[in-house]
């Protein structure tokens, strides 16, 4: 079973706080993706990450940064933590191109991170 | 600019009664859909997906049906089961190289009452 973790259920940080969200996934995928769930606005992606190293904005990625060094880690920062950022972070991982050519579109998710910023 | 529209944020169904929960989406590039579930305080899982080259795909009680020209999909349960009560997301992606961007909708929340 492909497994991803993050480092916390739950999370309360100060405004202004430099904030660390680590996710780790165990079947090699290559891609992997920081969401934030809100009520009434569903999944937004921030950002992803389709190899080591690299990275590419989502729809969101304002005040949020991100490091992947290596594959099967991806941190999520918030630089200065600000009270809209608080909210559910779920990160997700997923194959990309499958042995037989073919792309793989389902993401396996983590159980989030519920983060208060006070 | 919400490319994928679950514009029923609940749906409350009787057990053994069949759910259709519905989802449109605007962007023509889109290709390949999904179906995710999610229960509180766990994160989403796929529960299931269809291609654009498709206009209906099966697995057990859950039925995706794709209608293109209208940018229309919707997931059939039947028979809904109190265990299926769970927040359901709709999700697309566009032909794009060689990673797959997915765009969620808002969710719909399923009740399924005993």
């Amino acid at each position: 079973d492909v497994k991803v973790t993050q480092s916390s259920r739950y999370l309360v940080k100060r405004t202004g706080e430099k904030v660390f969200l680590e996710c780790v996934q165990d079947m090699d995928h290559e891609n992997m993706f920081w969401y934030r769930q809100d009520p009434g606005l569903g999944l937004r992606l921030i950002y992803f990450s389709y190899d080591v190293k690299m990275k590419e904005k989502g729809d969101i990625p304002e005040g949020y940064s991100v490091s992947r060094e290596k594959k099967e880690r991806f941190s999520l920062i918030l630089e200065s933590a600000s009270t809209n950022q608080t909210s559910m972070y779920l990160c997700a991982s997923s194959f990309g191109i499958l042995s037989g050519g073919s792309r793989s579109y389902e993401q396996y998710f983590g159980p989030g991170t519920r983060l208060t910023v006070t | 600019d919400q490319q994928v529209k679950q514009n029923s944020p609940s749906l409350s169904v009787q057990e053994g009664r069949i759910s259709i929960l519905n989802c449109d989406y605007t962007n023509s590039m889109f290709d390949y859909f999904l179906w995710y579930k999610k229960y509180p305080a766990e994160g989403p899982t796929f529960l299931i997906s269809i291609s654009s080259i498709k206009d209906k795909n099966e697995d057990g009680r859950f039925t995706v049906f794709l209608n293109k020209s209208a940018k229309h999909l919707s997931l059939h349960i039947v028979p809904s089961q109190p265990g299926d009560s769970a927040v359901y997301f709709c999700a697309a992606s566009p032909y794009s190289g060689g990673y797959q961007k997915v765009t969620f909708g808002t969710g719909t929340k399923l009740q399924v009452i005993p």
